[in-house]
């Protein structure tokens, strides 16, 4: 089975900073690597996803994310945030025939004004 | 992008009672839908796959006969949680899987908060 870290709990950043969020997988065969947010009240949306080729993937609102096989990482970045990403961000990841989804612990991203 | 309803949106319910989740896919056919459940301040915990026409998988440690999923079409999936108790107080997300020309994408609904007294 997958397992999914997130290094940071809650980030606090100042609008205009750059954000780096950490996700690291632990599995043995090919994946396919999520990133979710959820923002306050509202459900789980797609930001961007990784099935296979160029490993900067981009995605919406300015978010990407760069898949590095050797670290097993699948990070998400944005060079400037704003108050409107506030949320929960989740990683998630499923091996390659499975469409089951295992979820990182999420990170706080908390953008103050 | 697609839709996903969850109804109800909030239950409260006495404990012993069973309670009904509903799980829609509003724009799309979804043979495979799934139910989390979510904590506070935690990730979300995959309990079951729903499957359209069969009987539902499970994940390692979640009680079949207390979690009922019935997938009935292929625009929605319940779960009925039987005699409930306090500490199945908690908030259920289902998903629902879009089969797109060789991708997929899961949607989310908004979920449920079930609070059992």
């Amino acid at each position: 089975a997958q397992s999914v870290s997130q290094h940071n709990h809650h980030v606090i950043l100042s609008e205009a900073a750059s954000l780096e969020l950490g996700c690291n997988y632990s599995y043995g065969g090919t994946v396919n690597l999520f990133w979710y947010v959820q923002y306050p009240g509202q459900h789980l949306q797609l930001l961007l996803k990784y099935f296979s080729g160029d490993p900067l993937v981009k995605g919406i609102k300015g978010f990407e994310a760069e898949f590095i096989k050797s670290k097993f990482s699948f990070n998400l970045r944005k060079p400037s945030v704003q108050w409107s990403d506030t949320a929960e961000y989740f990683c998630a990841v499923n091996a390659r025939n499975d469409y089951k989804l295992s979820f990182g612990a999420g990170t706080t991203v908390t953008v103050r004004a | 992008g697609a839709v996903v309803s969850q109804h109800p949106s909030r239950v409260i319910c006495k404990s012993g009672t069973s309670v009904k989740i509903e799980c829609r896919s509003l724009d799309f056919q979804a043979t495979t839908m799934f139910w989390y459940r979510q904590f506070p301040k935690k990730s979300l915990m995959l309990m079951a796959t729903s499957n359209e026409g069969s009987k539902a998988t499970y994940e390692q440690g979640v009680e079949k006969d207390k979690f009922l999923i019935n997938h009935a079409s292929l625009t929605l999936s319940t779960l009925t949680v039987t005699s409930a108790h306090p500490e199945d107080s908690s908030f259920y997300i289902c998903s629902a899987l879009e089969l797109d020309r060789g991708s997929y994408e899961q949607y989310f609904g908004p979920g449920t908060r079930l609070t059992v007294t």
